[in-house]
């Protein structure tokens, strides 16, 4: 139960786009289409932006889109706002658990 | 609407135990697998245990494996998390979630509802 490898930080302007990814294993990401990703804000619950690799839940803007390509999970936010500022999370079912990536801060130039 | 409401928490000696409980309203509780997510202070997230919408398939991470037991009353929309021989490093906010999609197993969507979690302290 290795936790996923995510960037500790990315930053970008608004209006620009940006990228996370999110690299496991065949064992997790590889082998099921069972990726999410979640936004956390300072002392808020997560919220989820994306499931199932590439859905998005009600709500969510369509700036966010999630993809996968192996082992590697990605999570794209387009068109940069400032309330995009905050942490986020892969997440990705490995057969008898679940694995969280150890989270990554976007932060808005 | 979907409200989740953690509860149980509190400052706990090592070797101790504590139950927490999750109140579930909005939604059709015995429809959706469960599950409970920790946040260290300052740390990531971390999926601790989930339990299918029968209780018939249930996980644990290795880091509570033995110790942790979950389990849930559907007659009362409630989750339950009983935590056993505590250590220092199960201290965390504790979050019940749900998982987006109905009649899962512990093979989790994703977390689409989370409880505002309880704060777990173990120190002597």
């Amino acid at each position: 139960q290795s936790a996923l490898t995510q960037p500790a930080s990315v930053s970008g302007s608004p209006g620009q786009s940006i990228t996370i990814s999110c690299t496991g294993t065949s064992s997790d990401v590889g082998t099921y289409n069972l990726v999410s990703w979640y936004q956390q804000h300072p002392g808020k619950a997560p919220k989820l932006m994306v499931y199932e690799g590439s859905k998005r839940p009600s709500g969510v803007s369509n700036r966010f889109s999630g993809s996968k390509s192996g082992n590697t999970a990605s999570l794209t936010i387009s068109g940069l706002q400032a309330e995009d500022e905050a942490d986020y999370y892969c997440c990705s079912y490995a057969g008898t658990s679940t694995v969280f990536g150890g989270g990554t801060k976007l932060t808005v130039l | 609407e979907v409200q989740l409401v953690d509860s149980g928490g509190g400052l706990v000696q090592p070797g101790r135990s504590l139950r927490l409980s999750c109140a579930a309203s909005g939604f059709t509780f015995d429809d959706y697998a469960m599950h409970w997510v920790r946040q260290a202070p300052g740390k990531g997230l971390e999926w601790v245990s989930g339990i299918s919408w029968n209780s018939g398939s249930i996980g644990y991470a290795d880091s509570v494996k033995g110790r942790f037991i979950i389990s849930r009353d559907n007659a009362k929309n409630s989750l339950y998390l009983q935590m056993n021989s505590l250590r220092a490093e199960d201290t965390a906010l504790y979050y019940c979630a749900k998982d987006h999609n109905p009649y899962r197993g512990i093979a989790v969507a994703g977390f689409d509802y989370w409880g505002q979690g309880t704060l777990v302290t173990v120190s002597s």
